[in-house]
């Protein structure tokens, strides 16, 4: 069966440290991965996606990048953090059903706190 | 633009009763998937349900069904029965493609209580 692991579960950083979060999916290859960040009491918004390795697509523009150095493996980024960078980070991936669904399943998820 | 909305920030029910959670979406896509996604205080995303736009027949998994009504773009979650374990926030989804990918557009949530 498939899994999807993140890492570290809590952080805390100081402003202007940098980020490394990471994201990595079992039991599945060539999978679409994507980054989505949830701010405290509201729904999730999607920061990036990769469909294969060295792809990715930004969002919406910001603080943060993203890389997949491996096929099941994504990772998210920050040169310099900012306060706004807090927030809860959501790793995902797509399934693929018979007739072309899908569904995403969601990683637990990273909380990150910037002070 | 798709948009998804919520209008029940908070919603709460006593144990075994059935509760329904609303939820709008905007398209001008033909072809689409909705989803129920629950978080409860782990925070952790946990899929309750998917319903195909092509589908007439609404999607059901044990307790939780739905009621979707593609000409009016609505999509209620009923929970049936409920539970203390369904106490979570319930966030409905809509997925759209992206460039060989597909992304899911949110809507704000609803918090819902289950008391015993």
């Amino acid at each position: 069966s498939q899994t999807i692991h993140q890492w570290p579960a809590t952080l805390v950083q100081p402003v202007g440290s940098p980020l490394s979060l990471e994201c990595t999916v079992e039991g599945t290859s060539n999978p679409n991965l994507y980054w989505y960040r949830q701010a405290a009491g509201r729904g999730l918004q999607l920061l990036f996606y990769s469909v294969g390795i060295g792809q990715i697509s930004s969002e919406v523009p910001q603080n943060l990048s993203a890389s997949r150095p491996q096929d099941r493996q994504f990772i998210l980024s920050s040169k310099k953090l900012l306060l706004s960078d807090s927030g809860f980070y959501l790793c995902a991936w797509n399934q693929r059903w018979p007739g072309n669904q899908e569904t995403q399943y969601f990683g637990p998820g990273t909380r990150l706190l910037v002070l | 633009a798709q948009t998804v909305t919520q209008s029940q920030p908070e919603m709460s029910v006593q144990e075994a009763e059935t509760v329904t959670l609303s939820c709008t979406y905007d398209t001008s896509e033909s072809n689409y998937y909705l989803f129920w996604y629950k978080q409860p205080p782990s925070r952790q995303m946990i899929l309750v349900i998917r319903q195909e736009a092509y589908k007439q027949q609404n999607a059901t998994e044990n307790r939780f069904s739905v009621n979707f009504q593609k000409a009016a773009k609505s999509f209620s979650l009923k929970i049936s029965d409920s539970q203390l374990g369904d106490t979570a926030m319930y966030f409905c989804a809509f997925m759209k493609p992206i460039e060989g990918a597909q992304k899911l557009v949110f809507g704000q949530g609803t918090r819902l209580t289950i008391n015993p």
